[in-house]
């Protein structure tokens, strides 16, 4: 597709069951992030996939929380156990990627808004 | 770690105004600095990314200026309009090639 995109957009749960949030980055990008954005709270860096190497997941909160990249391409973030504080917008964003380390601009999809009752 | 603040949090102007949205950031070793704009409900546009080497960047009514010594980054937004009128996030990229985001600043252009 032309764009990042996201789904389900929106989904509620109940406490304690399992989600998936899946994203299909743009084609040809080699770089996928995902990001949660809480209410009134800036971004907060989730997890960074970069071609075959190993994923950062430096910014997972909890071992409920894993992603994966199947092919290079799509992503799956898989939230089990939800609680009540994992409510919130989980944006995913890919970007082509630069010379050496350098970040490329990133483009963003519209989020998956996940409550949890 | 790098922290990257955005003030002001809130903004309110009226049409046709010039203004200036500021973002700094604790480590000056980053790669590039990217600004952002996000409607309500909707996810992040990406308004100018400026490289590390570059000191600003323009595209249309914005201008972006970058000074890494200082660890500051400022929006310019000229002759202001109602459509403008959303949150503008600023994101500095490391080298680990991710970005950090500051919290943003909601702007509310009044007609």
């Amino acid at each position: 597709g032309a764009g990042v995109s996201q789904s389900p957009s929106n989904k509620v749960t109940e406490k304690g069951k399992d989600v998936e949030l899946r994203c299909d980055p743009i084609s040809g990008h080699t770089a996928l992030y995902w990001y949660r954005q809480s209410l009134g709270q800036g971004l907060e860096f989730l997890i960074y996939f970069q071609g075959n190497s190993a994923p950062d997941k430096s910014g997972l909160p909890s071992d409920r929380f894993s992603a994966e990249r199947t092919g290079g391409s799509v992503s799956t973030l898989t939230i089990q156990r939800t609680q009540q504080e994992d409510s919130a917008v989980y944006l995913c964003a890919s970007s082509p990627r630069g010379l050496g380390s350098r970040t490329g601009e990133l483009f963003f999809g519209e989020g998956s808004r996940l409550t949890v009752l | 770690k790098q922290e990257v603040t955005q003030i002001p949090a809130a903004l309110s102007v009226p049409e046709g105004e010039n203004l200036v949205l500021n973002c700094s950031f604790t480590d000056s070793a980053i790669y590039n600095l990217q600004w952002f704009r996000q409607d309500p409900g909707k996810g992040l546009t990406s308004l100018l990314l400026i490289q590390s080497s570059q000191r600003e960047q323009t595209s249309g009514r914005l201008n972006a200026s970058l000074d890494k010594s200082s660890g500051r980054s400022t929006l310019y937004i000229a002759a202001s309009q109602p459509g403008d009128s959303a949150t503008y996030l600023c994101a500095v990229g490391g080298s680990q090639g991710n970005l950090i985001f500051g919290k943003g600043t909601k702007l509310s252009v009044k007609p």
